[in-house]
């Protein structure tokens, strides 16, 4: 099937640095790409919905100038956590919509430590 | 807006077959899935079922929908220990959309 990556797999930075996470899409082209935040224990949100090529629309409650999302080509997306916080800390998850296969296809996660 | 609620445990004896069910509210969901979740470790999907279908099987697993009451369960047959995990129903209106999550129901097996 159809494989989303993401880079890196775990991240630890110290507060106030800058964590940019890299998602792609291996043999698939994802018009849309889905960033998802997970806190332990709990299920998954929704961050923000990334159009190639445009801005991305953020969800109610998510600040849009801490997590800057790219969608700069059909297979990679990146979300950059600025400032990170320990509040920050979390599993950020994202996932690409394969059209052909009518099937939308999740990453592994990037479980971000901020100390 | 749309929900999507779980039971949050459930616990079986190995060989035994696992029922999770999963409730929606939107009327207007196409795709229905399940995934699963390993401790820490992304989301695997098992199966999906669309809105206009009532039953789908895959192997161990059976889907069933009933779209009057907005209700999917998944069944897991001869569960294993290798079956524990999170498993998470979600929604979402096609397949370029964005997913809505349950909460996650824990399996738990016991040997």
């Amino acid at each position: 099937g159809a494989v989303v990556s993401q880079h890196p797999s775990w991240v630890i930075c110290k507060s106030g640095t800058s964590v940019k996470i890299e998602c792609r899409s291996l043999d698939f082209q994802a018009t849309t790409m889905f960033w998802y935040r997970q806190f332990p224990k709990q299920s998954l949100m929704l961050m923000a919905t990334s159009n190639e090529g445009s801005k991305a629309t953020y969800e109610q409650g998510v600040e849009k100038d801490k997590f800057l999302i790219n969608h700069a080509s059909l297979t990679l997306s990146t979300l950059t956590v600025t400032s990170a916080h320990p509040e920050d800390s979390s599993f950020y998850i994202c996932s690409g919509g394969d059209r052909l296969t009518d099937t939308q296809y999740f990453g592994p996660g990037t479980r971000l430590t901020v100390l | 807006g749309e929900d999507v609620e779980q039971s949050l445990f459930l616990s079986v004896r190995e060989g035994d077959s696992s029922v999770i069910n999963c409730t929606y509210t939107d009327s207007s969901s196409t795709y229905l899935y399940w995934y699963k979740q390993e401790p820490g470790a992304g989301l695997q999907l098992l199966t999906y079922i669309f809105s206009n279908m009532d039953m789908k099987q895959d192997q161990r697993l059976t889907v069933l929908l009933n779209k009057k009451d907005k209700h999917l369960s998944l069944r897991i047959a001869d569960t294993q220990t290798g079956d524990s995990a999170i498993y998470f129903c979600a929604e979402s209106m096609s397949a370029g959309n964005m997913l809505t999550f349950g909460g996650g129901t824990r399996l738990m097996v016991k040997p």
